[in-house]
């Protein structure tokens, strides 16, 4: 059974930076990206980037790039979201996601999610 | 970015009805569009991937059709647990993007 259990909510001040945590478990972790996904409240989701277990490489959404890391615990079986130099526009639940059934970006198992609130 | 736009916002349906969800896209993503429905306070959840085909699970009474710009998610049978907001995504184009979504109420 495919779980993905996230870290707790963060509250963080303008200008810092906060880590998410996905522990994955229950299918062969190294074949299949960790997706991140945030959304804030009453809006769309919207997809950050890629991160591969496999070879740890990533692909980052251009508006993230300068400001996002995505690694690989492979140790703990955990990925790891970093965002920095947070505003309150970076308010929003963040989700971790896997594609396995159909493509690799339709995502068919999710976290439960992070919130993240930025305020001073 | 390819800018996925949903319709209706909202919707109140009777249960047993029939109720059609449109996405258009604003270029052609072939079929590469998927459909999720969200819950207050839960992940998104698969429903239809490759714009037609259901994900495990997923009843036959959730169907969905489309290709190029024009995609459709209809769901038969309205039940009360249906009520849910409904999201399409395309990922045929960097970055992956996903419609405003379409709030179904069930009356």
């Amino acid at each position: 059974q495919v779980q993905l259990e996230q870290s707790g909510a963060e509250v963080e001040k303008p200008g810092a930076s906060v880590r998410v945590s996905c522990k994955a478990s229950g299918y062969r972790l190294i074949d299949y990206d960790i997706n991140w996904v945030r959304q804030a409240s009453g809006q769309r989701p919207e997809w950050m980037g890629w991160m591969s277990p496999n070879s740890g490489s990533t692909g980052y959404v251009y508006k993230f790039q300068d400001r996002v890391t995505m690694t690989w615990d492979s140790s703990k079986s955990t990925a790891y979201m970093e965002l920095k130099r947070l505003t309150s526009e970076d308010t929003a639940v963040y989700f971790c996601a896997v594609g396995i059934e159909g493509s690799t970006y339709s995502f068919d198992h999710w976290g439960q999610g992070t919130l993240v609130t930025v305020s001073s | 970015e390819v800018v996925m736009t949903q319709s209706p916002a909202a919707l109140s349906v009777s249960p047993g009805e029939t109720c059609t969800l449109s996405c258009r896209a604003s270029d052609s993503v072939s079929d590469q569009v998927a459909w999720y429905q969200q819950k207050p306070g839960q992940a998104p959840r698969l429903l239809v991937y490759g714009a037609s085909t259901r994900a495990t699970g997923i009843p036959a009474r959730f169907s969905a059709s489309g290709s190029g710009t024009d995609f459709r998610l209809t769901i038969s049978g309205l039940r009360s647990e249906d009520c849910a907001v409904y999201f399409c995504q395309q990922y045929k184009s960097w970055p992956s993007s996903f419609g405003g979504g379409t709030r179904v109420e069930v009356k």
